[in-house]
C-alpha cells in the first residue's frame, strides 16, 4: 500500500539554523499538509498546500515557514531561523482531492532546536 | 471557537473488556468527523471517518464511532479490547468553513490491562 515519507526521522539543529524537512506524498495525491505536536500537546494544523500554493494557513505559520514543492515529488516545510519553541514532530499529509477523503499521514521528523 | 474535546487524557481497561473513549465537538454544523491512532514512535493511521452517511461508522479493529448530532459527539468503542489496542487515540474535525484544516483532540492513551 502506497504510504508517505518523511526525511529526516530526526534532525537536530541549533537555535537560529535554518532547517528543510522533507515529505514524499502519495502519487496520485493532490493535496498537501503540514502539522506540527509539540511534545505532550495536541496535533496541530500549520499549512495546506494544493496546485503549487498554500490554500489555507494558521496563525502558527508566520514568515519564518515556507513550503513548496520544488520538484514535483518532494513537499518541504522550510524553517527559516528556528527557536526553542520549535521542537516538536512535524507530520506531512496528504489526500486525493475531495474534502472529506481521509488525510494519510506520514510518520513524522522529530526537530529538536538546542 | 470551534473546538474538539476529548475526556480523560488516559484511560484503562482490561483485556477483553469494552474500550469507550469520548470525543465531543462544538458546531452548530455537523462537521467530518474522525478517529486516529498513533503507535510509539509511529504516524498517525485512519481508524475510522463520519462524512455524512451511516450514523454508525465501522473502522478497522474492531473499531467503531456513533455520530449523535444532539449531543455533538463522536464517541470511539470496542467491544473486547486486546492489548495491541494499547495506544493513543484522537478525534480530529474537519469544521465547515475550514477547507480541509484538520482539528485534533488533545488525545487519550489507553492503556490494556492484563
Amino acid at each position: 500500500e502506497p504510504e508517505v515519507t518523511q526525511t529526516p526521522s530526526h534532525q537536530v539543529t541549533q537555535m537560529g539554523q535554518e532547517v528543510i524537512l522533507r515529505c514524499v506524498p502519495i502519487s496520485n495525491h493532490l493535496y498537501f499538509y503540514w502539522y506540527r505536536q509539540i511534545l505532550g500537546q495536541k496535533v496541530e494544523f500549520l499549512v495546506s498546500f494544493y496546485n503549487n500554493e498554500i490554500s489555507e494557513k494558521s496563525e502558527i505559520f508566520d514568515d519564518q515557514f515556507s513550503v513548496e514543492r520544488p520538484d514535483g515529488s518532494n513537499f518541504t516545510l522550510k524553517i527559516r531561523s528556528t527557536k526553542l519553541e520549535d521542537s516538536a514532530m512535524y507530520f506531512c499529509a496528504t489526500n486525493p482531492a475531495a474534502s472529506t477523503d481521509t488525510q494519510y499521514f506520514g510518520p513524522g521528523t522529530r526537530l529538536t532546536v538546542l | 471557537a470551534q473546538s474538539v474535546t476529548q475526556l480523560g487524557s488516559h484511560v484503562s481497561v482490561s483485556e477483553g473488556a469494552l474500550v469507550l473513549l469520548r470525543c465531543n465537538y462544538s458546531s452548530s454544523v455537523p462537521p467530518y468527523l474522525f478517529w486516529y491512532v498513533q503507535y510509539p514512535n509511529q504516524g498517525l493511521q485512519l481508524l475510522l471517518k463520519y462524512t455524512s452517511a451511516a450514523t454508525l461508522v465501522k473502522g478497522i479493529n474492531g473499531f467503531e464511532a456513533e455520530f449523535k448530532k444532539s449531543e455533538t459527539s463522536f464517541h470511539l468503542t470496542k467491544p473486547s479490547a486486546h492489548m495491541s489496542d494499547a495506544a493513543e487515540y484522537f478525534c480530529a474535525v474537519i469544521f465547515s468553513g475550514s477547507a480541509r484544516q484538520l482539528t485534533f483532540g488533545s488525545g487519550t492513551q489507553l492503556t490494556v490491562l492484563p
